[in-house]
């Protein structure tokens, strides 16, 4: 099976712009979730979507959204981008059935804001 | 709420020596608890995961990790580092639907 592919991996916004995040999971898996990692920071959990509903939501501000259709592909959006959301963002896909499902993640799209 | 600890940062090891690498804890009702590693320009690829089964799990390239729940512990280890190691590495543990709580992580430095 093919893994989890995110587009585009790398991105340049500038301040005040908005911008849009892809990720196609795994084959058959139902969930989605997607992780912001800053030096700072570290990994933070940001949301997840089963089935085209938002199940989790992480603490982060609601210029961050996100959203999934039903070929289970996600897509989040970031608008009025700050210098501070610059970051590696995750998303990782679980067939969603059950617990624990072991979350497969992508390569990550590296947004710098500048 | 769940969480998790890592300790020190940066760790560095000689080509052939022990790798342990420490994750504490803290969940209110039995955890479920992973090690992701990062390449550098990489997603997280899992190591291993406990999932209530056994306290010993074993994972790729050789890694290990013991469950611990007196010591809230699922410290991972190595026997023999190569270079192909050095790495980030991070513990997790699992909450809610698919929602996991990462440690700091730890970068592997393997010294030739």
């Amino acid at each position: 099976k093919a893994g989890v592919t995110q587009t585009p991996r790398y991105l340049i916004k500038t301040r005040g712009q908005q911008v849009t995040l892809s990720c196609s999971p795994i084959s058959g898996h139902r969930s989605v979730s997607w992780y912001q990692q800053t030096p700072g920071q570290g990994l933070q959990f940001l949301f997840e979507y089963f089935s085209e509903t938002q199940r989790n939501k992480g603490n982060f501000p609601g210029r961050f959204s996100g959203r999934q259709f039903s070929n289970s592909r996600s897509e989040m959006n970031v608008s009025t981008l700050e210098l501070g959301d610059s970051a590696l963002y995750l998303c990782a896909s679980t067939p969603g059935q059950g617990s624990p499902d072991t979350q497969y993640f992508g390569p990550g799209t590296r947004l710098t804001v500048l | 709420a769940q969480s998790v600890t890592q300790l020190g940062s940066h760790v560095s090891v000689s080509e052939g020596a022990l790798v342990l690498l420490r994750c504490n804890y803290s969940s209110s009702v039995p955890p479920y608890l992973f090690w992701y590693v990062q390449y550098p320009n990489q997603g997280l690829q899992l190591l291993l995961k406990y999932t209530s089964a056994a306290t010993l799990v074993k994972g790729i390239n050789g890694f290990e990790a013991e469950f611990k729940k007196s010591e809230t512990s699922f410290h991972l280890t190595k026997p023999s580092a190569h270079m192909s190691d050095a790495a980030e590495y991070f513990c997790a543990v699992l909450y809610g639907n698919n929602r996991l709580a990462f440690g700091k992580g730890n970068q592997v430095v393997v010294i030739p």
